[in-house]
């Protein structure tokens, strides 16, 4: 099983500024398949980021995914009120199991 | 627009059992592997089960293996979760989510129902 690790937990920024979270995994995720969801309080996960880059349909060009193999990044270019969340990574590359990385909060400084 | 409404939660004894189910809308239901992932109060998310677009495929997390039952129903355009034996630990929202037509990763999600698992 690929466990996959994300820091930092907590991340406090200001709108406006440039926001990097990251997702080590356990062993190599194969062909670079790794996704990016974002949660808010009380809603469902949203899909920001798969195959480790591609922006799902609809998510603004702010958000941008990049890494391979073991190490993967989520950036978020310049924030906005509504980025503040809970950020997870999934690998699906060794599967089953899915994995899930344990989150990052991103809190308004 | 693709929708996933989920149902059957709410409040069982440990050993209980529970079915929840999932109707899918705004899609063709049948071309599309489906999963079940569940979030503990306060916790992350959790993959459970999933289920390929016939059925034929299935597999769980080692944490339900045994006790769930995944299946669909492609006329009915509905996914289902049978959980039995039931522990304080499967307290969780579950979640129906649509898998990405080629990776298994999620592109839709319901909104989530609870099951709280409790004497």
């Amino acid at each position: 099983e690929i466990v996959l690790t994300q820091s930092p937990a907590t991340l406090s920024l200001s709108p406006g500024e440039r926001a990097t979270l990251s997702c080590g995994a356990s062993q190599s995720v194969s062909s670079s398949y790794l996704a990016w969801y974002q949660q808010k309080p009380g809603l469902a996960p949203r899909l920001l980021i798969y195959d480790a880059s591609s922006r799902a349909t609809g998510i603004p060009d702010r958000f941008s995914g990049s890494g391979s193999g073991t190490d993967f990044t989520l950036t978020i270019s310049r924030l906005e009120p509504e980025d503040f969340a809970v950020y997870y990574c999934q690998q699906y590359g060794s599967s089953p199991p899915i994995t899930f990385g344990q989150g990052t909060r991103l809190e308004i400084k | 627009q693709v929708q996933l409404v989920e149902s059957g939660g709410g409040l069982v004894k440990p050993g209980g059992s529970l079915r929840l189910s999932c109707a899918a809308s705004g899609f063709t239901f049948s071309d599309y592997y489906m999963s079940w992932i569940r979030q503990a109060p306060g916790k992350g998310l959790e993959w459970v089960s999933y289920i390929s677009s016939s059925g034929s495929t299935i597999y769980y997390a080692d944490s339900v293996k045994g006790r769930f039952t995944i299946s669909r129903d492609n006329a009915k355009n509905s996914l289902y979760l049978q959980m039995n034996s039931l522990r304080a630990e499967d307290t969780a929202v579950y979640y129906c989510a649509r898998v990405a037509m080629v990776h298994l990763h999620f592109d839709y999600w319901g909104q989530g129902t609870l099951v709280t698992v409790s004497s």
